[in-house]
């Protein structure tokens, strides 16, 4: 499977608190993609990092690539309880540009 | 950004029917188009690979004659689960992809959450 590893599989955190997701995946790639759902929902684009950036920030969000370790991490400041939701990592993969998911974050902010 | 439709939003049918459902690209063509299935708190699971005028791709383990998939146009992709069971029950969920000079962005549906009784 080219499915990502994701961690923590669940975060629970009081509002205001950081919240740090990390992913991990097993090819090389071109950019790697966060996502995230809210509960039975589609899912929205939050934002891209290409393969030769290592930082990258939109609004609360803050995104690293390692890509040595083959690892990005999503982190959220200043955290709402609007944020809870799931988040997962993408990557392209294969023939055809396939969009692969992670396994996922269960983020639970409390108010 | 653009637009991904997805129809309908949820379905309850009876086990042995079938159910079909839609993904329109609204503002752009989408020559390919990604099917996707979820289960409760799992990750989105990629099932097929959706060719405007050709066949799709399936992944492994995905039964092609189970799960039909029509892209007749280049806005259109349909997916039908034919003879349904309740292990088919699932959240379904279709991806477009929009090229641009900058590379491509992936827009989603909003899901279609099946239950069949």
């Amino acid at each position: 499977s080219q499915q990502g590893e994701e961690d923590p599989q669940a975060l629970s955190i009081q509002e205001g608190e950081n919240a740090t997701m990390n992913c991990s995946y097993k090819t090389s790639i071109n950019n790697l993609q966060w996502y995230r759902q809210n509960s039975g929902r589609g899912l929205v684009h939050l934002i891209l990092i290409r393969s030769n950036e290592r930082e990258k920030h939109s609004g609360r969000l803050r995104v690293t690539l390692d890509t040595s370790k083959k690892s990005s991490s999503l982190l959220i400041t200043a955290s709402r309880a609007a944020d809870t939701a799931s988040y997962f990592c993408a990557t392209v993969w294969g023939y055809g540009n396939k969009l692969v998911f992670g396994a996922g974050t269960i983020l639970r902010v409390k108010s | 950004g653009a637009v991904v439709s997805q129809h309908p939003s949820w379905v309850i049918c009876k086990s042995g029917t079938s159910v079909k459902i839609e993904c329109r690209s609204l503002d752009f063509q989408a020559t390919t188009m990604f099917w996707y299935r979820q289960f409760p708190k799992q990750s989105l699971m990629l099932m097929a690979t959706s060719n405007e005028g050709s066949k799709a791709t399936y992944e492994q383990g995905v039964e092609k004659d189970k799960f039909l998939i029509n892209h007749a146009s280049l806005t259109l992709s349909t997916l039908t689960v034919t003879s349904a069971h309740p292990e088919d029950s699932s959240f379904y969920i279709c991806s477009a992809r929009e090229w641009t000079l900058f590379g491509t962005e992936a827009f989603f549906g909003q899901g279609t959450r099946l239950t069949v009784v």
